[in-house]
């Protein structure tokens, strides 16, 4: 079964503007990663936050992780052509390599 | 450096048959992971490998379903008498051994 949930589904914005979108998870982690999918094939690894970390940058991604709320957030900034694709949550647990994905996020970036 | 390749890249079948999805992960890396994502959905995990461990095969979904890693390093996933459900791309993982994981590019298999 899928442990987190992405909002909202799909995400449509202008080129420039930021995108964001969330993830919500149901038991405890060990850490939170962030993949993009384009056109339905392989995952490329964003960004990873472990449980004690709160917020994390890389170039235009910021990651927010809120434990007592189950909860991350994923924000583009100044959004190119380039960041259309699907994004999508991963947690794992104690044993920290499996990865329970959600259904993810499709932003489309409009030029 | 070369990333994890995946064969073959399409692979339409008739139900009742058997396929075989192979993967050849990044050189050195000791973890490798199946997992399947039916359309618009999320990566549902199938099984993983670790070095000489014994496989964790918790994510398969029937006994139609096997996976064996040669060597520690190809890695073949085969599917007996496949049925319409089992329609979805297929997508390996591997790692060094942290919990960062590279995708390949995904076997699209197509049950009619």
């Amino acid at each position: 079964s899928q442990q987190g949930e992405e909002d909202p589904q799909a995400l449509s914005i202008q080129e420039g503007e930021n995108a964001t979108m969330n993830c919500s998870y149901k038991t405890s982690i060990n850490n939170l990663q962030w993949y993009r999918q384009n056109s339905g094939r392989g995952l490329v690894h964003l960004i990873l936050i472990r449980s004690n970390e709160r917020e994390k940058h890389s170039g235009r991604l910021r990651v927010t992780l809120d434990t007592s709320k189950k909860s991350s957030s994923l924000l583009i900034t100044a959004s190119r052509a380039a960041d259309t694709a699907s994004y999508f949550c991963a947690t794992a647990g104690s044993n920290d390599y499996k990865l329970s994905f959600g259904a993810g996020t499709t932003v489309t970036v409009r030029a | 450096g070369a990333g994890v390749s995946q064969t073959p890249s399409n692979k339409v079948t008739e139900k009742g048959k058997y396929v075989e999805l192979r993967c050849d992960p990044i050189s050195g890396h000791t973890a490798l992971y199946w997992y399947r994502q039916s359309l618009g959905q999320g990566l549902e995990f199938l099984i993983y490998f670790q070095g000489n461990s014994a496989p964790d095969k918790s994510g398969l979904p029937s006994d139609r379903f096997s996976a064996e890693r040669t060597g520690g390093s190809v890695s073949t996933l085969t599917i007996q008498r496949t049925q319409q459900e089992d329609s979805a791309v297929y997508l390996c993982a591997s790692s060094p051994g942290g919990p960062k994981q590279f995708f390949g590019p995904g076997t699209r298999l197509t049950v009619l």
